[in-house]
């Protein structure tokens, strides 16, 4: 939606590499959460945040509730990694309706 | 594994035809949404519920769409009279209320093909 700009809309990783996607929010938002989604369609919770930093093995995610803004970055990229990433932010008070991102296109290189 | 069941995984209707897909939300979450996102990956949120109540829906949905969350049955999302640009992943995902910091959780979806 208009209120979240995400980006890159895609990226290309070699193997072993990292990079950082971004989203940032036109008004202040309460938490944020980051999916991947699969083979199936299906979006896989990677993390919800409402301050700070969260981090789960090669993946670490920050959100700035005050500055606008969620990142996510990969570290040591595998194959296994290529797909769509999304990030939702949570309306700080429209009933917590999720506000999705356009997406981000991973693929991981060899 | 989620624990939003979504039925059913697919859905393929012809144009004009009702489309009726239901949803049990996480045990003991009391607000359900319902999502859809096109083939282009975009996501509009549709309508949400606390309980039995509805607590916010776009225009479509109060045209088009029949929804509700019975209370002991699942909730259910249904096209009143199908169009080609309905054909879509319709996500429905539960919560606790606002303010615990806890992520809602989210179905597999149903994805619906009108022909």
């Amino acid at each position: 939606g208009d209120q979240v700009e995400q980006s890159p809309s895609a990226l290309s990783l070699h193997e072993g590499t990292g990079s950082a996607l971004r989203c940032n929010f036109t008004t202040t938002m309460r938490a944020v959460q980051w999916f991947r989604k699969n083979s199936r369609g299906s979006l896989i919770n990677l993390f919800y945040l409402a301050s700070g930093t969260k981090e789960n093995g090669r993946l670490k995610s920050a959100f700035d509730s005050k500055e606008r803004y969620s990142t996510l970055h990969i570290r040591d990229a595998q194959l296994e990694d290529s797909g769509t990433y999304f990030c939702a932010a949570e309306a700080m008070s429209n009933y917590n309706v999720l506000y999705f991102g356009s997406g981000t296109k991973l693929t991981v290189e060899p | 594994n989620s624990k939003v069941i979504q039925t059913p995984r697919y859905l393929v209707k012809g144009q004009g035809q009702k489309a009726k897909m239901r949803c049990i939300p996480e045990k003991g979450h009391p607000v359900v949404f319902w999502y859809q996102q096109n083939k282009n990956n975009e996501f509009k949120f549709l309508i949400n519920f606390q309980n039995q109540e509805v607590l916010q829906q776009i225009d479509m949905t109060e045209k088009r769409f029949s929804a509700e969350c019975p209370s002991n049955s699942p909730c259910s999302l249904e096209i009143q009279s199908s169009e080609a640009g309905d054909s879509a992943l319709y996500l429905c995902a539960s919560s606790w209320t606002g303010g615990n910091n806890q992520a809602p959780l989210f179905g597999e979806g149903t994805r619906l093909s009108v022909l």
